[in-house]
């Protein structure tokens, strides 16, 4: 079956330290991933994909994901986080089983991040 | 702000009541999915369109729920004789095609809470 874990539901880390978002998936086939951000009463917005390519992906506000095609992992990462970056964070991958061919997303359960100052 | 507009963005209803909700995607979008949010899980896939054509249904869509996307725009999600598990966030995204690599650009959501 197709799924996405996010390890842990809640990160925390001081202002001007390095960030890390941990995601790992199950999918067959090669995997399309994305890493998405909700902050309070605001949508869901996309900050970064992968397709094919490098395994170093970079995306919006400073932030990169690394794929790990042997750990089946895409981690979310920030070299210095910012207190604006708390916020909740969700990575997904294309449904590609039979049944959706790619149309839907599916998303972890999300991990709270939380930057002290 | 992502383009995609929801309304409203809350409802309150008692228990057996219809509601319907409203989508209106970014306009050169013509992809329309719905997920439904609940509390402390990620958004799971409901349904999508393809311009005005309702394409793939998840399990999760009971048949109290319909949706509809008239003339390939805006989008209505409507839940008949709505129960307290019917309470959750429903959001709505939309793609301009249906590429794997394309990004879904969704709206704020609609909480519904059913009492």
């Amino acid at each position: 079956a197709q799924s996405v874990a996010q390890p842990e539901d809640q990160v925390n880390v001081a202002e001007g330290n390095p960030l890390t978002v941990k995601c790992t998936y199950s999918v067959s086939g090669n995997p399309y991933l994305f890493w998405y951000v909700q902050y309070p009463n605001r949508g869901l917005q996309f900050l970064l994909k992968y397709i094919t390519g490098d395994n170093l992906v970079k995306g919006s506000y400073g932030f990169e994901a690394e794929f790990n095609k042997s750990q089946t992992s895409f981690h979310l990462k920030k070299p210095s986080a910012l207190v604006s970056d708390s916020a909740l964070y969700f990575c997904a991958v294309r449904d590609m089983s039979a049944n959706q061919a790619g149309t839907a997303l599916i998303f972890g359960k999300g991990t709270t991040l939380s930057v002290s100052s | 702000d992502t383009g995609v507009s929801q309304n409203p963005r809350h409802k309150i209803t008692k228990r057996g009541q219809n509601v319907t909700f409203r989508c209106d995607p970014i306009s050169e979008h013509n992809r329309l999915y719905w997920y439904r949010q609940t509390l402390g899980q990620g958004p799971e896939f409901l349904t999508y369109f393809q311009n005005e054509a309702q394409l793939e249904k998840s399990r999760l869509l009971s048949d109290r729920f319909s949706a509809e996307r008239p003339k390939g725009s805006f989008s209505t999600l409507e839940i008949q004789r709505t129960e307290q598990g019917d309470s959750a966030m429903y959001l709505c995204a939309s793609t301009r095609g249906g590429g794997l690599n394309t990004e879904a650009f969704f709206g704020q959501g609609t909480r519904l809470t059913v009492v």
